[in-house]
């Protein structure tokens, strides 16, 4: 598509429920990032996907979080019985390339996740 | 280690200019970038400078680079009330494929 599609937009979620988050990266980019914002924060980085790598989990702050991706297409963000604490923005955002060539990302709208 | 800081806040009246400051810490930088976000929206890349240039223009922004001090600055020139909004700073390094971001400086415009 023509940029990063994110869904839902907005989502209110019982504490203790499991959510899942969708990301459609732009068609070719092979890098995607997930991301939290929560309200009033800067972004607070997740986790990468790169290709067929393994991708690289070490911002996924507890095992309540998951994500996969199917080759270099959509990607799924899971939060399982969620916490009042993980109410936040999250952003997910594709790269053409690795970042060193300077393409910088391109971030979708993100999904305001409310835990009540 | 990665570490990007700017300050939280900056108020400017419309049509003066506005300059953000950010410094970070890694020197072996090699791309360095503005992003803007709007309310309720994702971040928008403004601009961005390669980490063996000076200065970047681009219509009504100015990107200045000192490497040795490890501080970058946008300059917005005749800021206007679409300006408004938070300015992240972030930085990519060769070794990682990651960009770091700085908790980003959100602009107020008074009238």
């Amino acid at each position: 598509g023509a940029g990063v599609s994110q869904s839902p937009s907005n989502k209110v979620t019982e504490k203790g429920k499991d959510v899942e988050l969708r990301c459609d990266p732009i068609s070719g980019h092979t890098a995607l990032y997930w991301y939290r914002q929560r309200l009033g924060q800067g972004l607070e980085f997740l986790i990468y996907f790169q290709g067929n790598s393994a991708p690289d989990k070490s911002g996924l702050p507890s095992d309540r979080f998951s994500a996969e991706r199917t080759g270099e297409s959509v990607s799924t963000l899971t939060i399982q019985r969620t916490q009042q604490e993980d109410s936040a923005v999250y952003l997910c955002a594709s790269s053409l390339r690795q970042t060193i060539q300077g393409y910088g990302y391109t971030f979708g709208s993100g999904t305001r996740l409310t835990v009540v | 280690g990665e570490d990007v800081e700017q300050s939280l806040f900056l108020s400017v009246r419309e049509g003066d200019s506005s300059v953000i400051n950010c410094t970070y810490t890694d020197s072996s930088s090699t791309y360095l970038y503005w992003y803007k976000q709007e309310p309720g929206a994702g971040l928008q890349l403004l601009t961005y400078i390669f980490s063996n240039m000076d200065m970047k223009q681009d219509q009504r922004l100015t990107v200045l680079l000192n490497k040795k001090d490890k501080h970058l600055s946008l300059r917005i020139a005749d800021t206007q009330t679409g300006d408004s909004a938070i300015y992240f700073c972030a930085e990519s390094i060769f070794r990682d494929d990651k960009i770091i971001f700085g908790k980003g400086t959100r602009l107020h415009i008074l009238p």
